[in-house]
């Protein structure tokens, strides 16, 4: 069981926006940096968001991040066939001095 | 190019022992928090442990503390990660993972920041 919670799975048609989201606590996304990770089938995870809603050089801007309180969303617009995925929330956790990441979300595109 | 590579795993009877290695190339390894993440089969991410830049800070996920050990050696670009009194649910791939983030030229690392290189990882199989 995840520190962090997210719906196992999410699904869109190409085009569409979708948002994923991730919920914590006081001593995790309530206090501390929400980074986001992209992994695609048998790859290491990828750095998608960080530091909340910053976005590494070569990630578009179709692709933004957002926190309030001790919840945080990831949106994916104009959704295409390579955002097929399973996408990871992470937090550090003061109570627990580690990092909690989420369950994972697995981005199913119809 | 900034690439980490990880080495070390492997088949392992339940109560034995690996180190895993992870060598960094392409980018100024001493100026950076590093970290240890695995995933076992068909599940999600578990962040394992993390180490300061000069060795002097180290965290640990609560399952491993007291079996793994997280280190380090600046002058070979590498960490290392000895797991001991190994368990089945310890088999999984083990990513080493960079901490920090790069922006306008400048790099900052932290415990606290996102992972922004992965290695690809090496399999830990614990089985009799």
């Amino acid at each position: 069981q995840s520190v962090l919670t997210q719906a196992p799975s999410a699904s869109g048609t190409p085009g569409q926006r979708v948002t994923i989201s991730c919920s914590g606590s006081s001593s995790s996304i309530g206090g501390n940096y929400v980074n986001w990770y992209q992994q695609l089938p048998g790859t290491a995870p990828k750095l998608l968001i960080y530091r909340n809603s910053e976005r590494p050089s070569g990630v578009p801007d179709r692709i933004s991040g957002s926190k309030s309180g001790t919840s945080a969303s990831l949106a994916i617009s104009g959704l295409r066939s390579e955002d097929e995925a399973d996408y990871f929330c992470a937090a550090w956790d003061g109570s627990l001095s580690g990092v909690v990441f989420g369950g994972g979300t697995k981005l199913t595109v119809l | 190019e900034v690439q980490l590579v990880e080495s070390g795993g492997g088949l392992v009877q339940p109560g034995g022992s690996l180190r895993l290695s992870c060598a960094a190339s392409g980018f100024t390894f001493s100026r950076y928090w590093m970290s240890w993440v695995r995933q076992a089969p068909g599940k999600g991410l578990e962040w394992v442990a993390n180490i300061k830049q000069d060795g002097s800070e180290k965290y640990y996920v609560d399952s491993v503390k007291g079996r793994f050990t997280v280190s380090r050696d600046n002058a070979k670009n590498s960490i290392y990660l000895q797991v001991n009194s190994l368990r089945a649910e310890d088999t999984a791939v083990y990513y080493c993972a960079r901490n920090g983030y790069c922006t306008g030229g400048s790099c900052y690392s932290d415990y606290y920041y996102g992972m922004d290189v992965w290695g690809q990882g090496t399999t830990v199989t614990v089985s009799s």
